[in-house]
């Protein structure tokens, strides 16, 4: 079975500092893995994926995340957050040959000015 | 871009009652989602159907079922609300296939039952 660990219900960075949220998976074959976030009172977005290839993986709004397999982990990072990135975040994961993703607990963040 | 609409924003319903939740989405994909929302729960897959008329339990089915008549709609039912299902409800489609295909997500539905 696969399951997906978010460190930190809630982070709280000052604006213009680094954005580090941490997730780390555990499933039995390849996974596919993938950052959404959520803006208050709307559905959630993808903001990237990873799923084969390059392991460092580029996705929109300034926001990147490595895949490493050695340590089952697929953090995010913006290396200078915005008053806008104040949101939730959802790490999550599937197998390469599933459609039923598995999600994280969340993380919401909070910038402060 | 791909759409996933959800009939209702909010919803208030008394305890018993029988829900629906309806959710359509226009880019013709195969997958689409249910699941509910609670704080510091992430999203549990509740049902999943894969085609039309076709439909799998996620991890949370207990207390509610699905239809799926056409392609574009899919429908939660609450048969007998209860005050444990109180939730913020999501939608979300996806194409089928081995490639990674990212999953769409509706506005979500905040549903109360009192």
């Amino acid at each position: 079975a696969q399951s997906v660990t978010q460190l930190g219900s809630h982070v709280s960075v000052s604006e213009g500092a680094l954005v580090l949220l941490r997730c780390n998976y555990s499933s039995s074959v390849p996974p596919y893995l993938f950052w959404y976030v959520q803006y208050p009172n709307q559905g959630l977005q993808l903001l990237l994926k990873y799923t084969t290839g390059a392991t460092l993986v580029k996705g929109i709004n300034g926001f990147e995340a490595e895949f490493k397999k050695s340590e089952t982990s697929f953090h995010l990072t913006k290396p200078s957050a915005h008053m806008s990135d104040a949101a939730e975040y959802f790490c999550a994961v599937t197998q390469a040959a599933g459609n039923k993703l598995t999600f994280g607990g969340g993380t919401r963040v909070l910038v402060k000015p | 871009d791909v759409k996933v609409t959800q009939s209702s924003r909010y919803l208030v319903k008394r305890t018993g009652e029988k829900v629906f939740l309806e959710c359509v989405q226009d880019m013709d994909h195969e997958n689409m989602f249910w699941y509910r929302q609670d704080p510091g729960l992430g999203l549990r897959l509740i049902y999943f159907s894969y085609d039309v008329k076709m439909k799998e339990k996620g991890d949370i089915p207990e207390g509610y079922s699905v239809s799926r008549e056409k392609k574009e709609r899919f429908s939660l039912i609450l048969e007998s609300a209860s005050t444990n299902q109180t939730s913020m409800y999501l939608c979300a489609s996806s194409l089928s296939g081995t490639s990674g295909y990212e999953q769409y997500f509706g506005p979500g539905t905040r549903l109360t039952v009192t």
